[in-house]
């Protein structure tokens, strides 16, 4: 069974830094290119971020781009988003989630259950 | 960036009768979409992929269809656990991934 679970969000204040990590297993983790999806309260669902099985391809939406870093450990099994330079709008649920395959583009089939990043003073 | 527009953005529907979703590219995506269900304080949970093909487990009752532009979600007789949120998201160009802004079916 595919199970993702995220974990280290929490409270931070604005300008602050935090570190999101993502614990991954029942698949082959070194195939499957990884991601971060997010969704403020109340909203839609924003792509964040992404890191292909190799991490040659990696992206990021613009909104992040320059403040936010993924990585991987394949031999841990698990992703991270380094979140830099926090903004009250980076107040959202933040998913892990598992591409369909190796490269970064695709669909989700697999979710994490979602953690909460609040950025506020 | 593709930009992923779904209408409408709530659709009142009985239960046992037919939801039809409508989900729209600003340019082509070929069959590079997905359908997603989030019901609340969950995950979005894959529903449909390539346009058409349904992902594991999801009901026949759920179908896709479309290609370049223009993509539909059809949930044919609702059940209860139906009347939530669906979102699509496009594939064919990244970065970005991108997501519509969902589309909610409600009890009516």
């Amino acid at each position: 069974e595919v199970q993702l679970v995220e974990s280290g969000g929490g409270l931070v204040q604005p300008g602050r830094s935090l570190r999101l990590s993502c614990a991954a297993s029942g698949f082959n983790f070194d195939d499957y290119a990884m991601h971060w999806v997010r969704q403020a309260p109340g909203k839609g669902l924003e792509w964040v971020s992404s890191i292909s099985w190799n991490r040659a391809y990696i992206g990021y939406a613009d909104s992040v781009r320059g403040r936010f870093t993924i990585s991987r450990d394949n031999a841990k099994n698990s992703v991270y988003l380094q979140m830099n330079s926090l903004r009250a709008e980076d107040t959202a649920f933040y998913y892990c989630a598992k591409m369909s395959s190796g490269y970064s583009y695709g669909y989700f089939d697999y979710w994490g259950p979602g953690m909460l990043v609040t950025v506020s003073s | 960036e593709i930009v992923m527009t779904q209408s409408p953005a709530t659709l009142s529907v009985s239960p046992g009768e037919t939801a039809t979703l409508s989900c729209r590219a600003s340019q082509s995506v070929s069959s590079n979409l997905a359908w997603y269900q989030q019901k609340p304080g969950q995950a979005p949970r894959l529903l449909i992929y390539d346009a058409s093909t349904r992902a594991t487990g999801i009901p026949a009752r759920f179908s896709g269809s479309g290609s370049g532009t223009e993509f539909t979600l059809t949930i044919s007789s609702l059940q209860s656990e139906d009347f939530t949120v669906y979102y699509c998201q496009q594939y064919d160009d990244w970065p970005p991934l991108t997501f519509g802004g969902g589309t909610k079916v409600e009890i009516k």
